[in-house]
């Protein structure tokens, strides 16, 4: 049973626009979540975070929005651009277990020019 | 600056042969991790180390043994492959700090026929 789950296999978007990538969760003991960003033949690579304590988390173009009622996390760039094609992944954590990250399936975001 | 390195970078198996995937970290971090990636399953843990001489199961351990030889490198062995190790295989490591941003490799992509 998958705890993280990203819906949404691929996603396209136009070069300016606003890119929305969704994360939904199923364990409520989940205190951080982060993004990660990966291109082919590379590792991921850290993106964006956010407390559980929080509900919005913003860096440049990235903001990160959490629900925590709904088990919902979502990211948005905002404008998008042709270097942010890349798979997106969504992870979990727990405080004091480790820095274990439990990932979504990912996410494979094309902006076209 | 290195970070995480990984080899070999490609490695195609027989099955039933081993193989050892060799991971070092010049971050000076605690923790590593060693996970897989597959088509739509993200990355899962096969099998971590909190510190230097200490190694516990993630999701995914069965038909891997691991090896902390020291605090930079986390080695995996496959002792028997099978087609299903077919993988992208990457190496993390991390501070231990709370957030649970981990730095990976670039990967090893393994294919066992």
């Amino acid at each position: 049973d998958q705890q993280v789950k990203q819906n949404s296999p691929s996603l396209s978007v136009q070069e300016g626009r606003i890119s929305i990538l969704n994360c939904d969760y199923t364990n409520s003991m989940f205190d951080y979540f982060l993004w990660y960003k990966k291109y082919p033949a590379e590792g991921p690579t850290f993106l964006i975070s956010i407390s559980s304590i929080k509900d919005k988390n913003e860096d440049g173009r990235f903001t990160v929005f959490l629900n925590k009622s709904a088990k919902h996390l979502s990211l948005h760039i905002v404008p998008s651009q042709p270097g942010d094609s890349a798979v997106y992944f969504c992870a979990a954590s727990r405080y004091n277990a480790g820095n274990m990250l439990t990932f979504g399936g990912g996410t494979r975001l094309m902006v076209k020019p | 600056n290195a970070g995480v390195t990984q080899t070999p970078k490609f490695q195609v198996l027989k099955t039933g042969q081993s193989m050892t995937l060799q991971c070092a970290q010049d971050m000076n971090h605690n923790s590593m991790y060693w996970y897989r990636q597959d088509p739509g399953m993200g990355l899962r843990l096969i099998y971590y180390s909190a510190s230097e001489g200490t190694t516990d199961k993630g999701e995914v351990p069965n038909g891997y043994n691991v090896s902390r030889l020291n605090k930079r490198e986390f080695s995996l062995r496959l002792e028997s492959a099978a087609p299903s190790q077919t993988s992208v295989y990457f190496c993390a490591s991390s501070s231990g700090s709370s957030t649970g941003e981990l730095f990976f490799g670039e990967g090893s992509r393994l294919t066992v026929l």
